[in-house]
Formats: structure tokens, sequence, C-alpha cells
């Protein structure tokens, strides 16, 4: 089964940057996109990336998001962080039948 | 406004049956895909099945297959999860979200299931 790893915590100063990765296990199903989920504590998920780099409006050109298909992985920077960027990132794909698979998701500090 | 509206928090006993339900407004409801997506206290998030009410089909993730049912009435734009027997180990927040490409735009405000005898 295919499979999504992220590493359990990151942190880092305010107003610095910081990338996440997001790393993708081979399995029977081939992934499609990579999307990027954040979560702030006791409140829903929200979209801040989808189709692997792509961003909704409003949401800030200081998150990006690419992929290395070398190392079939993905990653999220956060530039300029902010203290209201600590949450939780979560990654996800989806396969052909549009079954989706989430990383364990990535607890980030601003310190 | 696109707006996902879920029923309000249960307190339940293991054994017993129940139906969550979200509520999509500000949209076409037939028209977009419904996911539920499941996060346990403290823990990450699990993709449980995703439903298309336009033509009921459904697909559910292998680990909650044969546990739950996802359906869908499009007269009240409504999606409902539901369990015909809780165990504690269900336990959790439940999520809806809207989907048009494989991944949810719009999340509803979750709904909190607790099943403790």
């Amino acid at each position: 089964n295919f499979m999504l790893t992220q590493p359990h915590s990151v942190s880092e100063s305010p107003g610095r940057t910081v990338t996440i990765s997001c790393t993708g296990t081979s399995g029977s199903s081939a992934s499609t996109f990579v999307q990027w989920y954040q979560q702030r504590p006791g409140s829903a998920p929200t979209i801040l990336i989808y189709d692997d780099e792509r961003r909704p409006s409003g949401v800030p050109d200081r998150f990006s998001a690419s992929i290395d298909s070398s190392s079939n992985s993905a990653s999220l920077t956060i530039s300029g962080l902010q203290t209201e960027d600590e949450a939780d990132y979560f990654c996800q794909s989806y396969d052909s039948n549009n079954r989706w698979v989430f990383g364990g998701g990535t607890k980030l500090t601003v310190l | 406004e696109v707006q996902l509206v879920q029923s309000a928090a249960e307190v339940k006993k293991p054994g017993d049956s129940l139906k969550i339900s979200c509520k999509g407004s500000g949209y076409i409801f037939r028209n977009y895909w419904i996911a539920w997506v499941r996060q346990m206290p403290g823990k990450g998030l699990e993709w449980m099945g995703i439903i298309y009410p336009g033509d009921s089909d459904v697909k559910y993730s292998p680990s909650f297959q044969g546990r739950v049912t996802i359906s869908a009435d499009t007269s009240i734009s409504t999606a409902s999860l539901q369990w015909s027997s809780l165990k504690a180990s269900d336990t959790g927040r439940y999520y809806c979200a809207r989907s048009d490409g494989g991944w949810g735009d719009y999340w509803g405000q979750g709904t909190l299931v607790t099943v403790s005898s």
C-alpha cells in the first residue's frame, strides 16, 4: 500500500525559512498529485497547496511547494515564518481510483 | 459561500449505532465528492472513504471497509457516515470535506464522537 512519510516535528525561528518533506513509498497504486494542509490547534484542516505546487486564492505566497520525482518526495517551504504558522502540516495524495492517503503529519514549532 | 456544517458531538456506548451528517450549502451538492476523514485524539488524519452524491458512487479505505457506511441524500444536500456497532476505538473527530479533484477544498468543522462504557 502506498504510504507518505513526514518528519514528526520541525522547529524554526520567526522570520526564517523551514522546509517539510513528504516521501512516498512504492506500492500497488500509483500516486498522482500531492497536496498540503495546515491544521491549527482546535481547527479543521485547510488546504495550502494542491496539485503539487498550486496555491488556492487567499494562501500567502510565503507558502510554496515542490516535487522531486527522482526521490519520490514532495516538500513544503514556508518562508518568513510567523508565530501564527505554528500548526500541524499534512501532505496528501490520491490514486487513480480517487483513494486518498495522508502523511502522518509534521508539527511545526515557531520558537 | 461554500459551507459544510456537521452534526453535533455524540457520546455513545460500545455496541451502539450512530449516524453523523454533513450538510453542504453554497454550491451544487450533487456535483462534488464528499470525503470523510478521521482524526483520533492527538493523532493524524486518516482517509475513510468518499462518495459522489450525483450517482452515490462510494469508495472506502480498506481500513474502514465493512466498519462504516457512507451515504448521501441530494434532496437535503447531506452526506452521512454511520456505524452499526461502535467500538471504543471509534472515538475521534470526524471531518467531511468537499472534493473536486482528489483533495479537500472545503472542510466541515468536525464531529467529535466519544465511545465509552
